[in-house]
């Protein structure tokens, strides 16, 4: 998990509450990525950013926002709109070769509902 | 994100033996990774295997790859109580990474 970090490790959400995962990377890493796991089941992409003031949607991008102001920082927040926002979410980062990409992980934030 | 599928989905096996995981993917690839999560924490990258490889060895680890049927398979010999953990293969392909849902090892002492 070294030089990811991710905050905070467990998060609760109220009905109607957005709230923001935070994620930092000191890997001077151009690429950052958001993931959704459900239990027991692989990563689905939600957003991703190659580049600072850009990003892009993923597979499940509906329910949630990301900014990238900083190279170093990408936070996800869930908005109210998620209805099913129970998971363990991961924020990732890479170098971005377009050949021989590997994706680097931090130790993941776990949402639950109220 | 997900396009392959693991096989089996669980694996449990007595300390000693040995471990194979296998994947298939849908789409051409640049690579296939290997990366191993431990219940609860992020997933950690293990070894990496290029489209013109059909064989990498790192330790214990053994990954093949056939590219005519898009798929791969992860040996791990000699298996330790610690690598229990779930083996996610994820298929790239021009900065397109997709994951597979996973294979659960347990590893009894």
């Amino acid at each position: 998990d070294g030089g990811i970090t991710q905050s905070p490790k467990y998060l609760f959400r109220k009905e109607g509450q957005n709230v923001t995962l935070s994620c930092e990377q000191n890997l001077n890493h151009d690429a950052m990525y958001w993931y959704r796991q459900d239990p027991g089941q692989g990563l689905r992409l939600i957003y991703y950013s190659q580049i600072v003031n850009d990003f892009q949607k993923g597979d499940i991008a509906e329910g949630y926002s990301v900014s990238r102001e900083k190279k170093e920082s990408f936070p996800l927040t869930v908005t109210s709109a998620q209805k099913n926002p129970t998971a363990f979410y991961l924020c990732a980062s890479s170098m971005l070769s377009a050949q021989e990409d590997i994706q680097y992980f931090g130790a993941g934030t776990r949402l639950s509902v109220l | 994100s997900q396009q392959g599928e693991e096989d089996p989905q669980a694996l449990s096996i007595q300390e000693g033996e040995n471990a194979t995981m296998n994947c298939s993917y849908k789409t051409s690839i640049n690579n296939l990774q290997w990366y191993r999560q431990n219940s609860g924490r992020g997933l950690v990258h293990l070894i990496l295997i290029r489209s013109n490889e059909r064989e990498k060895h790192s330790g214990r680890l053994r990954v093949t790859l056939d590219t005519s049927k898009k798929s791969s398979s992860l040996l791990i010999t000699a298996s330790r109580a610690a690598d229990t953990a779930s083996y996610f293969c994820a298929s790239y392909n021009n900065n397109d990474m997709r994951f597979g849902a996973g294979t659960r090892l347990t590893v009894k002492p």
